[in-house]
């Protein structure tokens, strides 16, 4: 069964930063691309970044760029976001999710986990 | 980027309905196009993939249908575990965007 488990999530200030984990388990975790997408609680969902299985493709939603990078280690099976600058605009719950496939092409999201909250506020 | 909104915004419907939620994309996406479901204080769980291709798992009264810019899902038979909210996504490219969801309830 796979799980996926994010952690690292917490009250920051504004102009912080936080390092987002996401362990994974019950599947060939360096065969697919995985991503991360958040939600203000209460409002809708935001792709904020992917990245391909061997890493050599990283994506990011405009939000994101030149503030946030994602990593992976496929030995430890484990999935990273670090965000910088961040603002009170990227208070959110932050999903790991993976992607059907290898690549960051046709993204399709076929398991979540359950998320870490993030809170940007002085 | 490509926009995507959903109709309607909220429904109310009863055990057994045939329910009928439609997504439409600012630009023809071809049939990329993902669904999701989310139950309140969960995470989404994936429904659909590619317009039509229920995922393993996902009971038979869930349906998708639709191309280039206009597609629905629709629910058959409306069961108690179904009231959530329901979010399209466009898999055709980047940045990857979700409908601002429907939510389904009684």
């Amino acid at each position: 069964e796979v799980h996926l488990v994010e952690s690292g999530g917490g009250l920051v200030p504004p102009g912080g930063s936080l390092r987002l984990s996401c362990a994974a388990s019950g599947f060939s975790f360096d065969d697919y691309a995985m991503h991360w997408v958040r939600q203000v609680p209460g409002k809708g969902l935001e792709w904020v970044s992917g990245i391909s299985w061997n890493s050599g493709s990283k994506r990011f939603a405009d939000s994101a760029k030149g503030r946030f990078a994602v990593s992976r280690d496929n030995a430890e099976k484990s999935l990273f976001l670090q965000m910088t600058g961040l603002r009170p605009e990227d208070t959110a719950l932050y999903y790991c999710a993976k992607d059907l496939g290898r690549d960051v092409t046709i993204v399709t999201m076929d398991h979540w986990g359950q998320g870490t909250l993030v809170i940007v506020s002085s | 980027d490509i926009q995507m909104t959903q109709s309607p915004s909220s429904l109310s419907a009863s055990v057994g309905d045939r329910v009928t939620i439609t997504c439409r994309a600012s630009q023809s996406i071809s049939t990329y196009l993902n669904w999701y479901q989310q139950k309140p204080g969960k995470a989404p769980t994936f429904l659909i993939y590619a317009t039509s291709n229920v995922q393993t798992g996902v009971p038979s009264r869930f349906s998708g249908s639709g191309s280039g810019t206009d597609f629905s899902l629709t629910i058959s038979s409306l069961q108690p575990e179904d009231f959530a909210t329901y979010y399209c996504q466009q898999s055709h490219s980047p940045p990857w965007t979700f409908g601002p969801g429907t939510k389904v309830d009684i």
